[in-house]
């Protein structure tokens, strides 16, 4: 089973600052990495699949890069939108398809 | 516009069984896989369990291998998960989600979720 570890848990950004989310795979998922959004309230929203291909409607302030083990979601000039917790999520080997723990974006 | 609706969720004792229902619309059904995910209070996001297309495969969690069956009815554009033996570890808000592709992936759309609770 492969093991997601996001990094940090907790980050805390000024609006108009960028953010930098890290994806740890415990063993290679190609690009196979997709990161969601959660709010809460409301569903996940996909913003990245295939690593670094952004979701239909994403804002271009949202990026995402990496391959094999190590992924980064990049948010450019953070929002106030833009708080909330984000998951990385492998659908390279499978089951399960595993999430990472997430990390927490609040405002500093 | 992609559309999913859960129901079936509600207050069960343990041991009991739940079957919950994933109607969708906006999208030709049969071409893209299903999962379903969920979230215990105060913790992070879990897949669940997949189905694709065809329905003919099927994908579980470990956490729940044996005692929750996927299914799906092409027919009526409705995902199905049948629960039993279930515990207070099953505890969430269950998801729905459409993937990107005939066999799981990246889920592109999500309903807004049904709550199990499993208590005596």
């Amino acid at each position: 089973e492969i093991v997601l570890t996001q990094s940090p848990a907790t980050l805390s950004v000024s609006p108009g600052e960028r953010a930098t989310l890290s994806c740890r795979a415990s063993q290679t998922v190609t690009d196979n990495l997709a990161w969601y959004q959660h709010k809460p309230g409301q569903p996940p929203k996909l913003l990245i699949y295939s690593a670094s291909t952004r979701a239909t409607g994403i804002p271009a302030r949202f990026s995402g890069s990496g391959s094999g083990t190590e992924f980064t979601l990049t948010i450019s000039s953070l929002q106030s939108e833009d708080f909330a917790v984000y998951y990385c999520q492998q659908y390279n080997s499978w089951p399960p398809y595993n999430f990472g723990q997430g990390t927490k974006l609040e405002i500093k | 516009e992609v559309h999913l609706l859960e129901s079936g969720g509600g207050l069960v004792q343990p041991g009991g069984s739940l079957r919950l229902s994933c109607v969708v619309s906006g999208f030709t059904f049969s071409s893209y896989a299903m999962t379903w995910v969920r979230q215990a209070p105060g913790k992070g996001l879990e897949w669940v369990a997949g189905i694709s297309g065809s329905g003919g495969s099927t994908y579980y969690a470990d956490s729940v291998k044996g005692r929750f069956t996927i299914s799906r009815d092409n027919a009526k554009n409705t995902m199905f998960l049948q629960m039993n033996t279930l515990g207070a570890e099953d505890t969430a808000l269950y998801y729905c989600a459409k993937d990107s592709s005939v066999v799981p992936a990246a889920s592109h759309s999500w309903g807004q979720g049904t709550l199990v609770t499993v208590s005596s």
